[in-house]
């Protein structure tokens, strides 16, 4: 069975801090990986989108790593600001098939205190 | 640029009530979805359509219907109201891969 475990749960850091967010899939075969922003009360938005072929990929502040070998991602966030305050999701995407058979895991509540 | 939106963002429904929950894009995306999304789960695929006039059952169909008339619209209706129907419900557009656009979501509760 397809799944997306994320880790942790939820965390909470100081403003400026680093932090990064783990992402484990069983999703076979492959395509592709995105991490997406949820903020409170809203819907997800995309931050970025990694294929097999590529182990890093940054957008801003975020910067995600995949190791399709180890089927493992991360997420890391950059001198955190209040406003990356929101849920992150972690969501697979299976070869062969479009984005009707998404994975999507329950992803990890970050909370940015000042 | 409006991308996607949803109407209504909220609705208490009595059990056995029917409503539907209205979503239209305007990027012109062949593929539309309906999610929902339960306290600590993740989204779960109601409905998909692949263009105007063909719809599709997903992980989690039974109590819903859907309908695509037009590129723009693909409306989601529940018939009878169930409390296990209390969610929070994501539209969303794209092509058929790459990035999802999602809306603002509609939180309904059925008490």
């Amino acid at each position: 069975k397809n799944q997306v475990e994320q880790s942790p749960q939820s965390l909470i850091i100081l403003e400026g801090k680093n932090c990064t967010l783990q992402c484990n899939y069983t999703v076979s075969p492959f395509s592709n990986l995105r991490w997406y922003k949820q903020d409170t009360g809203r819907g997800p938005v995309s931050l970025t989108i990694m294929t097999f072929s590529e182990n890093t990929k940054s957008n801003g502040r975020y910067t995600a790593t995949l190791d399709a070998d180890t089927k493992q991602s991360s997420l890391h966030i950059t001198a955190s600001q209040l406003s990356d305050s929101a849920s992150y999701i972690c969501v697979v995407s299976a070869q062969g098939f479009g984005n009707e058979k998404l994975t999507f895991g329950t992803g990890t509540r970050l909370t940015i205190i000042p | 640029n409006a991308g996607v939106t949803q109407t209504p963002k909220f609705r208490i429904l009595k059990i056995g009530q029917s409503m539907t929950l209205q979503c239209t894009q305007d990027m012109n995306h062949n593929y539309m979805y309906w999610y929902r999304q339960d306290p600590g789960m993740g989204l779960k695929l109601i409905y998909y359509s692949v263009g105007a006039g063909i719809t599709d059952k997903g992980e989690v169909p039974n109590g819903y219907n859907v309908s695509r008339s037009t590129t723009e619209d693909f409306p989601l209706r529940l018939e009878l109201a169930a409390p296990s129907q209390t969610s929070v419900y994501f539209c969303a557009s794209s092509q058929p891969v790459g990035e999802a656009f999602f809306g603002q979501g509609t939180r309904l509760t059925v008490v």
